[in-house]
């Protein structure tokens, strides 16, 4: 069966310091990847998707972006963290475009 | 402008009762998703509604995608502490690299037992 992982579930981050998130996928080859973002009382804001390795689309122009080095592996990264990004971010897969998504359960970010 | 609107934003109802929360939009939507997220996990996948006017039952809840296909509710039974979670609808638009899902902001459901 398909799983994926998020790590580290909780992270408290200063101002101006670098961010890293990492998602894998296990049980699939070849998914679609996204990175979403819930802000407290929010839905969920789509910030970037992957079709295949190297192949990044970004929704929301800001200080964040992503990579996605190998298959199965989706990287959200900042080089400098703003307080406005502090939030729930969630990875997600599908296999088919128009499929319902698979969620990771989500890192809590706080940046103080 | 919210694409899809939710609403109630929050209910706080007894175990017990009945309960309906919606998912509204202009625009027509190819499909519509129901998920249930719980606190500190990601959503869940309850349904998906694909035809204008269909109805789906999941043991209690009760899935309605509207004929126009712009709108949907979500009707609870009986409702338990366990149905407790934020209720999200996502619709559907486009195809192939045009493909949009936007979610609702989405209902908080509280049941007290």
């Amino acid at each position: 069966s398909q799983t994926i992982h998020q790590w580290p579930a909780t992270l408290v981050q200063p101002v101006g310091s670098p961010l890293s998130l990492e998602c894998t996928v296990e049980g699939t080859s070849n998914p679609n990847l996204y990175w979403y973002r819930q802000a407290a009382g929010r839905g969920l804001q789509l910030l970037f998707y992957s079709v295949g390795i190297g192949q990044i689309s970004s929704e929301v122009p800001q200080n964040l972006s992503a990579s996605r080095p190998q298959d199965r592996q989706f990287i959200l990264s900042s080089k400098k963290l703003l307080l406005s990004d502090s939030g729930f971010y969630l990875c997600a897969w599908n296999g088919v475009v128009h499929s319902p998504l698979h969620f990771g359960n989500g890192t809590r970010l706080t940046v103080t | 402008t919210q694409l899809l609107e939710q609403s109630p934003q929050f209910l706080s109802i007894q175990e017990g009762e009945n309960l309906t929360v919606y998912c509204n939009s202009s625009s027509v939507f190819s499909s519509l998703q129901w998920y249930r997220q719980e606190p500190g996990e990601g959503p869940v996948l309850l349904v998906t509604v694909v035809t204008g006017g269909e109805v789906k039952k999941l043991k209690r809840l009760t899935f309605q995608f509207g004929d126009a296909r712009k709108d949907s509710s979500l009707h609870i039974t009986a409702a338990q502490p366990g149905d407790t979670g934020l209720y999200l609808c996502a619709g559907a638009r486009g195809g192939g690299s045009n493909y949009k899902l936007t979610f609702g902001k989405g209902t908080l459901l509280t049941v007290n037992p």
